[in-house]
């Protein structure tokens, strides 16, 4: 298959812990990246490799995977990590492929 | 700091032609690999395009191929995206982004602020 499918919707109250995941069979020989996207603005890039952060995201993200399923968890959710998160991995052509997006509402 | 700032957008009949731009500052642009990611209103994002730092790769989302190219000038630190036979389905934001690590292809990051393509009669 050549999609990734992700959550469409999750919440979490303020201060607790949110898992999405993003499956796909590209995911069994890539790692998944992450981004997020709040409305009215450019994606930014929150996790790429195993579980590499990039300068700037704070540590409460995380990522993981195992067999064709990626996650990002993010422990202890602010109000401002409100936001659509999309996964990505790259096909063995070099293609990129992005997911169908996770709204977290942070209640 | 790092720029990527998109140009060439706007309003377009179906069947035509459109060049997109991306001026890049803050980096050095010949050693990274490009890409073009659109995102049509109230959808997700949609991967278009790539290119690699020195040219030689280049790849395409089956719905740009024999559509869209993707070119850069090293010497101009800008990325284009030639756009021909536009249609309804098209239109969209056109972000210009950054393979985050030179010489790497593990995610994408900073992008530009998208310009808005729209193919309407």
């Amino acid at each position: 298959s050549s999609e990734l499918t992700q959550d469409p919707a999750v919440s979490v109250a303020l201060g607790q812990t949110v898992r999405m995941t993003c499956q796909g069979d590209s995911l069994r020989s890539s790692y998944a990246t992450w981004y997020q996207q709040k409305p009215g603005q450019a994606p930014i890039l929150v996790i790429y490799g195993k579980n590499n952060r990039p300068s700037g995201i704070p540590d409460r993200f995380s990522g993981s995977s195992s067999g064709n399923t990626a996650s990002l968890t993010i422990s202890g959710a602010q109000a401002e990590d409100e936001a659509d998160y999309y996964c990505d991995s790259r096909d063995s052509s070099g293609n990129l492929l992005f997911g169908t997006g996770t709204k977290v509402t942070v209640l | 700091q790092v720029q990527l700032v998109e140009s060439g957008g706007g309003v377009v009949q179906p069947g035509r032609s459109l060049r997109l731009s991306c001026a890049a500052s803050g980096f050095t642009f010949s050693i990274y690999g490009m890409h073009w990611v659109r995102q049509a209103p109230g959808k997700g994002l949609e991967w278009v395009a790539f290119i690699s730092y020195d040219e030689k790769k280049k790849y395409y989302a089956d719905s740009a191929k024999g559509r869209f190219t993707i070119s850069r000038d090293n010497s101009k630190n800008t990325l284009y995206l030639q756009m021909n036979s536009l249609r309804a389905e098209d239109t969209a934001v056109f972000y210009c982004a950054r393979d985050y690590l030179p010489f790497d292809s593990n995610g994408v990051g900073p992008w530009g602020q998208g310009t808005l393509v729209t193919v309407s009669s």
